[in-house]
């Protein structure tokens, strides 16, 4: 079967660092993305990786390594407004996108 | 960056009533749309895709029944609730992509059946 493992839930301070990971086994890859999505709204999305590596967008950046089936999600600079569910999508050989049940994400000041 | 609009964004109805929730995508032709529907707490699950012109494509464990999906053209697709019971009750989220790789969400529609 399809599996998105990420934690459930985790706490880090405002201005620090935090790195959210995801393993997955899919049926097929082409592609993971990492959305945000705030309490009661939908997903925004954050970010695309299709090739192993590092990819940085401002204060995010979400790495990939496709022979161990592994990314995460690195923010830094931490805000209250990043409190957050982070969640890690890996787009199937189908071109279906298999969801994690998403990381909530508490920022303490 | 492209928008997807929904509406209703809230909606009460009453138990064995319908409800149609229409997905529109602004600036943008959305070759395929997906449904997905969320409870508290929970992760998105995908209800069903849709192309532009086809049927719809149903999740295993999804009612096509009950859960009505039309996508007459490129920039609208409606999600149609039949006889709805308080389980229905949930976030339904929708979102569009082109050729590109991306999916862009609607801000979706809380539904609350009483």
């Amino acid at each position: 079967g399809q599996n998105i493992d990420q934690p459930t839930e985790m706490t880090a301070t405002e201005g620090a660092i935090v790195q959210i990971n995801c393993t997955y086994q899919t049926s097929g890859f082409n592609g993971l993305f990492w959305y945000q999505q705030h309490a009661g709204e939908a997903p925004t999305f954050l970010s695309y990786n299709v090739l192993d590596g590092l990819e940085e967008k401002g204060r995010f950046s979400s790495f990939l390594s496709r022979s161990k089936g592994y990314s995460y999600l690195l923010l830094k600079e931490l805000q209250m407004k990043d409190s957050a569910s982070y969640l890690c999508a890996v787009r199937d050989s189908n071109y279906q996108l298999i969801w994690g049940a998403g990381t909530k994400l508490i920022i303490k000041p | 960056g492209a928008v997807v609009s929904q509406h209703p964004s809230r909606v009460i109805c009453k138990s064995g009533t319908s409800v149609k929730i229409e997905c529109r995508s602004l600036d943008f032709q959305a070759t395929t749309m997906f449904w997905y529907r969320q409870f508290p707490k929970q992760s998105l699950m995908l209800m069903a895709t849709s192309n532009e012109g086809s049927k719809a494509t149903y999740e295993q464990g999804v009612e096509k029944d009950k859960f009505l999906i039309n996508h007459a053209s490129l920039t609208l697709s409606t999600l149609t609730v039949t006889s709805a019971h308080p389980e229905d009750s949930s976030f339904y989220i929708c979102s569009a992509k082109d050729r590109d790789v991306e999916q862009y969400f609607g801000p979706g529609t809380r539904l609350t059946v009483t």
